[in-house]
């Protein structure tokens, strides 16, 4: 069975600072990771996404996010944050085989970006 | 390009009312599914499917059913619905990698679903 844990529910950082948000997975087969965004009463925007390739990933706005296999980890990060970061943030796992699962989510980290 | 289209947006139902939301996506993409997001509890998978003909339970399945005749369109209906039902459905298309993995998921905008 696959699940995503995703470490805090909330994070709180100052305009200007780095961010970090984390997630593990575990999977029995060779992932995809997902990271996507919610910002209040929107649907959901991709923020970038491993299948594979590069274990350091680039996505929109700055963010990246690293897979470390050995530690099953995926966290998110960006160098400095921005008020329009605020957001809802889902990590993400799918199988790489073609089994009919869908995709997995994390409960989400609620990320406030203060003044 | 519209992508994915979910209808309506917003809907009040009664206790014990039927209703089909409805999910279209023009990307010619096998998989859909749809998911219901609640408070502190991300997304969950209600029903899927690997393409038209071909539907699979997900997490939280009981109370709603699905149907895929045409690889556009994935409806999810609800048969007697109850306050538990609450919630915010999205629906989602993907697509098979040249590896044979799944691609990223694409999201409808969303229905606020209330059960009074």
């Amino acid at each position: 069975a696959q699940s995503v844990t995703q470490l805090d529910s909330h994070v709180s950082v100052s305009e200007g600072t780095p961010v970090l948000l984390r997630c593990n997975y575990s999977s029995s087969y060779s992932p995809s990771l997902f990271w996507y965004v919610q910002h209040p009463n929107k649907g959901l925007q991709l923020l970038l996404k491993y299948t594979s390739a590069a274990t350091l990933v680039k996505g929109i706005n700055g963010f990246e996010a690293e897979f470390k296999k050995s530690e099953t980890s995926f966290h998110l990060t960006k160098p400095s944050a921005h008020m329009s970061d605020a957001a809802e943030y889902f990590c993400v796992v799918t199988l790489m085989d073609t089994g009919r699962r869908a995709l997995t989510f994390g409960s989400g980290t609620r990320l406030q970006v203060q003044p | 390009n519209a992508g994915v289209t979910q209808t309506p947006k917003f809907q009040v139902l009664k206790t014990g009312q039927s209703m089909t939301l409805q999910c279209a996506q023009d990307m010619n993409h096998e998989y859909m599914s749809w998911y219901r997001q609640d408070p502190g509890m991300g997304l969950r998978l209600i029903h899927y499917s690997v393409g038209a003909g071909i539907t699979d339970q997900g997490e939280v399945p009981n109370g709603y059913n699905v149907s895929r005749s045409t690889t556009e369109d994935f409806p999810l209906r609800l048969l007697s619905a109850a306050p538990s039902q609450t919630s915010v459905y999205f629906c989602a298309s993907s697509y098979s990698s040249g590896t044979g993995g799944r691609t990223e998921a694409f999201f409808g905008q969303g229905t606020r679903l209330t059960v009074v």
